[in-house]
């Protein structure tokens, strides 16, 4: 059980370009999602929480019209990098958790390459 | 002051030996903790989580919680080179929302 997947693993687009990012819960109901950015031998950033149906919560210094994001279903919840940069590139990982879960389980990362 | 602290070592261990892992956080209203592994390249995978103050076991790992210090910790027994890795600490704070954050990691490496 547990299982979050993430798709793409990697992609590697133009500056310029939007990408998303999709996350979703196999096998339990994501009732919370979390969005994390890790950059080379650096630890896990928190970019945004959401639950289900409801708006994302940004954590301080993300910008929340950069990187939109959408909890759309107990099982989906998207990432899209608008206008994507190179400083942009880095390892983009989500987690999910529901109800009875105490710990959030985490997908496999998309590594993004903004050329 | 970080909201999640670790050292970030390496801490380097022989083969066989106990492996001790430390993380400070400082939101005294806490209530979860978890420690996760992560393998270079890869996403973290939980191994431990613990709520209640003093020791909880899990095979070769022993997570140890106290709130009144809030400090956490992870002790690997019988450390094997499989265990070389980054150990994040992570804690999930009280706020209006649900906030996860994770420690820097320490790296752990195992000397066979």
């Amino acid at each position: 059980g547990a299982v979050v997947s993430q798709h793409p693993s990697w992609v590697i687009c133009k500056s310029g370009t939007s990408v998303k990012i999709e996350c979703r819960s196999l096998d339990f109901q994501a009732t919370t999602m979390f969005w994390y950015r890790q950059f080379p031998k650096q630890s896990l950033m928190l970019m945004a929480t959401s639950n289900e149906g409801s708006k994302a919560t940004y954590e301080q210094g993300v910008e929340k019209d950069k990187f939109l994001i959408n909890h759309a279903s107990l099982t989906l919840s998207t990432l899209t990098v608008t206008s994507a940069h190179p400083e942009d590139s880095s390892f983009y990982i989500c987690s999910a958790r529901d109800r009875r879960r105490q710990g959030a389980f985490f997908g496999p990362g998309t590594r993004l390459t903004v050329l | 002051q970080k909201e999640v602290e670790q050292n970030s070592g390496p801490l380097s261990v022989p083969e066989g030996a106990i492996a001790s892992l430390n993380c400070t956080y400082s939101d005294r209203g806490s209530q979860s903790f978890f420690w996760y592994r992560q393998y270079s390249g890869k996403s973290p995978e939980l191994i431990m989580s613990i709520y209640s103050n003093g020791d909880k076991e899990d095979g070769r790992f022993t997570a140890q919680l106290n709130k009144a210090s809030q400090y956490v910790s992870l002790l690997i027994r019988d450390s094997q080179p499989s265990d070389s890795a980054t150990y994040l600490c992570a804690v999930n704070m009280r706020t209006s929302y649900d906030k996860v954050i994770f420690g820097p990691g320490t790296s752990l490496s195992v000397i066979p």
